[in-house]
């Protein structure tokens, strides 16, 4: 079985703060992890994913197989960054299909 | 090019009616997803459709029904509908060759059962 965990529904920061959302994941298999971020009424979309390793608005996410853990970090926030931010978690499912389990998400807010 | 589409954006029903999302996708994916997203919750996978031809239950599949009409299109069914099933619905799009590939998403259908 595969879980996703984020442990904090809400994150309040100030404007240049440095933020950090939490993942945890369980997977018995080699995880591949996604942050996906959804703005104010729109669609979800991808922020960056594990294999990647890239940095996306100043985001990034280290995947940590010790701890299981996949935070999101940025050193400085924005306004902009308010959102609602979902970790998730690529899974075998049977036969060669796989599929996306994603934690319960954590509201963002960054206050000027 | 305009991703995953879903119709309709807003709809509002009374207990008992049915009534179809529809949602289509021109990326040629062999992988359509519906999520429901509730407050608290996250987002929960109702049906899958790993490719054409094939459906698959999810976390919360219990009073809805699916169709994976061709490559393009995944319909979601509620036969009959209960207040429990207020909630945004997401239908989702990936290739799925590959276990790294991410979810392309629609813009979401915002449905209330009175």
């Amino acid at each position: 079985a595969q879980r996703v965990t984020q442990p904090e529904k809400l994150l309040s920061v100030f404007k240049g703060a440095p933020v950090e959302l939490k993942c945890n994941y369980s997977y018995s298999g080699s995880p591949e992890l996604f942050w996906y971020v959804q703005y104010s009424r729109q669609r979800l979309q991808l922020l960056l994913r594990h294999i990647s390793r890239e940095s996306i608005k100043g985001f990034t996410a280290d995947l940590n197989k010790g701890e299981t853990s996949f935070h999101l970090k940025k050193p400085f926030a924005q306004e902009e960054d308010s959102a609602m931010y979902y970790c998730a978690l690529s899974g075998h499912s049977g036969g060669s299909n796989y599929k996306l389990t994603f934690g319960k998400g954590t509201l963002l807010t960054v206050n000027p | 090019n305009a991703g995953v589409t879903q119709t309709p954006k807003f709809q509002v029903l009374k207990t008992g009616q049915s009534m179809t999302l529809q949602c289509a996708q021109d990326m040629n994916h062999n992988s359509m997803y519906w999520y429901r997203q509730d407050p608290g919750m996250g987002l929960r996978l109702i049906y899958y459709s790993a490719s054409e031809g094939t459906t698959d239950k999810g976390e919360v599949p219990n009073g809805y029904n699916v169709s994976r009409l061709n490559k393009r299109e995944f319909s979601l069914r509620l036969e009959s509908a209960a207040p429990s099933q207020t909630s945004v619905y997401f239908c989702a799009s990936s290739d799925n060759r590959g276990f790294n590939q991410p979810q392309h998403f629609g813009d979401g259908t915002r449905l209330s059962i009175l």
